[in-house]
């Protein structure tokens, strides 16, 4: 079981788009639709953006989308605000009652 | 108000057990619709599932782990525990509990994590 992995870090500007991908295998992202999102601002609780693959739970705004394409996971965060700026997680459920996670990405709006 | 909050020693000395205790308010840990999770994050690191369980029991672990945790529950008093035995500096980590639903298995809420150093 290995983590998914996840650029280290992504910038964009206020308005612009960016996108996270989360890399796994065909024992976990490619073969399960249940793949979460979350957003963790250090010091804080985690917070989840995005759950089985495209679903945003409520409150949280639709300029957050997920998506995935075989073993590849997405998320995407476009209008970019200030407030965005934070430590994005990845995870997935991987089999016989366990989940793994990505290794994070620090989002920088410029 | 769901709000979960984790409790326990911030030091725990090599080869000894760290033991934590992750209290749920807002509703009730007997609901069958969660399961209980603990989930750690090394310093700089990612994030580490590390276990879970349900109120009618049924526990299930990191195989990493596996041979040194045990998660256990306590409805009576709305709160679930970790023990990781025989811990080494590498167990040191910001550890968080977490809810995660039973239907579609995302983890909804979580606590803000409690720093665990192990050190002599």
């Amino acid at each position: 079981q290995s983590a998914l992995t996840q650029p280290r870090s992504v910038s964009g500007s206020p308005g612009q788009s960016v996108t996270i991908s989360c890399t796994g295998s065909s024992s976990d992202v490619g073969f399960y639709d249940y793949v979460s999102w979350y957003q963790h601002h250090p010091g804080k609780a985690p917070k989840l953006i995005i759950y089985s693959v495209t679903k945003r739970p409520s409150g949280v705004p639709d300029r957050f989308s997920g998506s995935k394409s075989g073993n590849t996971a997405s998320l995407t965060i476009s209008g970019l605000l200030p407030g965005d700026e934070s430590d994005y997680y990845c995870c997935s459920y991987a089999g016989s009652y366990t989940w793994v996670f990505g290794g994070g990405t620090k989002l920088t709006v410029l | 108000q769901v709000q979960l909050q984790e409790s326990g020693p911030g030091l725990v000395e090599p080869s000894q057990t760290l033991f934590l205790t992750c209290y749920y308010s807002g509703g009730s840990i007997s609901s069958g619709s969660y399961f209980w999770s603990w989930i750690r994050q090394p310093a700089g690191e990612g994030l580490e599932w590390i276990g879970r369980i349900h109120a009618s029991g049924r526990p299930a672990y990191n195989p990493s782990l596996k041979s040194r945790v045990i998660i256990s529950i306590e409805t009576s008093k709305n709160q679930f525990s970790l023990r990781l035995t025989s811990v080494t500096a590498a167990d040191t980590a910001m550890y968080f509990c977490a809810r995660q639903d039973a239907t579609e298995d995302h983890f909804d809420f979580w606590g803000q994590g409690t720093l665990v150093t192990v050190s002599s």
